[in-house]
């Protein structure tokens, strides 16, 4: 199976723009979850999405919101980008299965988006 | 907030040695993962230890877990130049909905010398 895809794979972007990342799970797996990783806070939880749905959401401002589409690809959007948004953004996909035992097991991972605000 | 704090934050080892990393976390967890970082880029999985376990293996990566001190070990035996990279150990944090995606540590950065 093809692993987690990402695009673009860098972007620069100055304050005040909004981008939209990119993310296609590994096929079969239908939750997808993004992490934002800076050198000084680590790797930290945006959201997850199953089913089209917004599970679970880190604590991230408003600015930062996400979607997933019915073939459980998904996308992330921060708007109004401040200089302290430049990180690497992590999506993950699982087989996760509500209520199942082996949900919580490993996530997967892309590579990553590299976003620098300038 | 991080759930899981390795120790130590870096490490340097000969090629061919042994590199033992450490995690503790602050949570009752289901399990707990290592995952390996190369240079900025995605994370790879590599070993999940379950509550119930005490020690697992695989290949030359040995991980123990002592749930009464909320902590975990990862052990890399006969490292390799390839094995430089950093290691993360991470939970899933858990509220009313389910779990709140993983809790990662803050990350050991191994480098091998040749």
């Amino acid at each position: 199976k093809a692993g987690v895809t990402q695009t673009p794979r860098y972007l620069i972007k100055t304050r005040g723009q909004q981008v939209t990342l990119s993310c296609s799970p590994i096929s079969g797996h239908r939750s997808v979850s993004w992490y934002q990783q800076t050198p000084g806070q680590g790797l930290q939880f945006l959201f997850e999405y199953f089913s089209e749905t917004q599970r679970n959401k880190g604590n991230f401002p408003g600015r930062f919101s996400g979607r997933q589409f019915s073939n459980s690809r998904s996308e992330m959007n921060v708007s109004t980008l401040e200089l302290g948004d430049s990180a690497l953004y992590l999506c993950a996909s699982r087989p996760f299965t509500s209520g199942g035992s082996s949900s919580y097991n490993e996530q997967f991972f892309g590579p990553g988006t590299r976003l620098t605000v300038l | 907030s991080q759930q899981g704090e390795e120790d130590p934050q870096a490490l340097s080892i000969q090629e061919g040695e042994n590199a033992t990393m450490n995690c503790s976390y602050k949570t009752s967890i289901n399990n707990l993962q290592w995952y390996r970082q190369n240079s900025g880029r995605g994370l790879v999985h590599l070993i999940l230890i379950r509550s119930n376990e005490r020690e697992k293996h695989s290949g030359r990566l040995r991980v123990t877990l002592d749930t009464s001190k909320k902590s975990s070990s990862l052990l890399i035996t006969a490292s390799r130049a390839a094995d430089t990279a950093s290691y993360f150990c991470a939970t899933w944090a858990y509220s009313g909905g389910g779990a709140d995606g993983l809790t990662f540590g803050k990350g050991t950065h191994l480098i091998i010398q040749p």
